[in-house]
């Protein structure tokens, strides 16, 4: 079975704050991932892909670690609008592409 | 605007009574997904279609029926829902590259909640 795995959360953090989230997945044949924002009760969106040089966007860095099959997901002086349940997601190619997302990890940032 | 669409957004039926929730994509993408998310169980793949007549098996497909009969649509099929199946569904497209890749944006539809009692 393919899963991928997350910290269980949740995480009550201060405004401003950095955060980091950690994510470990088990085909070592995956591919590409993504970390994905979800809004209560509303749709997952892309909030990064995550490739093996590490990538940054603005307060949010993600990085990828193949030797160890984790992903991370850092975010740099947190705002309250980032209070959502962050999900990390990997996808493989076995005649035909699987994604399977984690549990996800709510964050909530306090003022 | 590219978007996908479901139908219909909240449903409240009764066990054994047959639906469908539709699926629409405007963006001539090629894959399309379904997921169901359930508290402590986060989403989890029915199905998803490669192209158009190309379906396979997710994690959790018992119960769930599709088809691709035509590049835009994902129909998600019940034949005979039972209350386990309560859920918030999605519906998910993305592109594939020509390299064979899955592409890095998979837009999600906005859900459908369902009831079955």
């Amino acid at each position: 079975r393919k899963e991928v795995e997350q910290d269980p959360g949740p995480f009550n953090v201060p405004e401003g704050a950095t955060v980091a989230f950690n994510c470990t997945y088990s085909n070592s044949a995956s591919q590409s991932f993504f970390w994905y924002r979800q809004d209560c009760r509303k749709e997952p969106k892309l909030l990064m892909s995550v490739y093996s040089s590490g990538n940054e966007d603005g307060r949010f860095t993600a990085q990828l670690n193949r030797a160890s099959q984790y992903i991370s997901l850092l975010i740099r002086d947190s705002k309250l609008s980032d209070s959502a349940t962050y999900l990390c997601a990997a996808s493989w190619r076995a005649g035909s592409y699987q994604l399977t997302f984690g549990k996800g990890t709510k964050l909530s940032v306090i003022p | 605007e590219a978007q996908v669409t479901q139908n219909p957004r909240y449903l409240i039926t009764v066990t054994g009574k047959k639906l469908t929730v539709t699926c629409s994509q405007n963006m001539n993408h090629e894959y399309m997904s379904w997921y169901r998310q359930d508290p402590g169980l986060g989403l989890r793949q029915i199905y998803y279609s490669m192209n158009v007549e190309v379906t396979d098996k997710g994690d959790v497909p018992e119960g769930y029926k599709v088809s691709r009969k035509e590049k835009r649509n994902f129909p998600l099929i019940l034949e005979s829902p039972s209350p386990n199946q309560t859920s918030l569904y999605f519906c998910a497209s993305s592109s594939t590259r020509t390299s064979g890749r899955l592409a890095d944006t998979q837009y999600f539809g906005p859900g459908t909640r369902l009831t079955v009692l």
